[in-house]
């Protein structure tokens, strides 16, 4: 099936420092979704965005909604160990509901 | 506090076994619910879309007679693997929306199958 193009794949960072990551499409989407998987478990949803250009924030986290709505971005500020974990964008649009998923972005952080 | 249960969360067995994993909307209705797989490492890929009162939609590639959905109530939907094999061990999610237009998916802890 289809996935979205995220990036970077993987990441290892400082306690402390920003991450940024982003997703691409060669479709339009009418609602970006940011998840966080934790291992052995299912993935928990960090933001809904559901206007193009729309801002969101929720605590740490900040992502858009691409103007285009082929892409996405979620920011990170000032990360925390328990920050780690795999991150994955979801685009919802089209026939039933269906989630496109991103390939996943790995987090490491570091003491 | 979870949306979506899952159960059960993890299952070993010999190969050749059926194993029936169920997926249970806490507190609000779910006409539909989705059933992803998931490889080590990979992304989640969807298998099919649960319909409540109605037969799934599979998504191309994945075996209808081997992976028997039932969505019987507006808070359950199961997937059965059937006459399973070690290459059908993964880890398999589900989700439901709430009802309304555009409303994400929540999605259970998963089940990690192991076959033998």
């Amino acid at each position: 099936g289809q996935q979205l193009n995220q990036s970077p794949q993987s990441m290892f960072i400082q306690e402390g420092e920003d991450v940024s990551m982003n997703c691409t499409s060669s479709s339009i989407f009418n609602t970006w979704l940011w998840y966080k998987q934790d291992p052995g478990e299912g993935p928990v949803l960090l933001i809904a965005l559901y206007k193009a250009g729309e801002l969101t924030s929720n605590g740490r986290l900040t992502a858009q909604f691409g103007i285009t709505r082929k892409d996405s971005f979620l920011n990170i500020s000032a990360s925390i160990p328990s920050d780690v974990g795999i991150y994955f964008c979801a685009g919802l649009g089209g026939t039933a509901s269906k989630l496109t998923f991103g390939t996943g972005t790995r987090l490491q952080v570091t003491l | 506090g979870a949306v979506v249960s899952q159960h059960p969360s993890w299952v070993i067995c010999k190969s050749g076994t059926s194993v029936k994993i169920e997926c249970r909307s806490l507190d609000f209705q779910a006409t539909t619910m989705f059933w992803y797989r998931q490889f080590p490492k990979q992304s989640l890929m969807l298998m099919a879309t649960s319909n409540e009162g109605s037969k799934a939609t599979y998504e191309q590639g994945v075996e209808k007679d081997k992976f028997l959905i039932n969505h019987a109530s507006l808070t359950l939907s199961t997937l059965t693997v059937t006459s399973a094999h070690p290459e059908d061990s993964s880890f398999y999610i589900c989700s439901a929306p709430r009802t309304g237009t555009n409303q994400p998916q929540h999605f259970g802890d998963g089940t990690r199958l192991s076959i033998l």
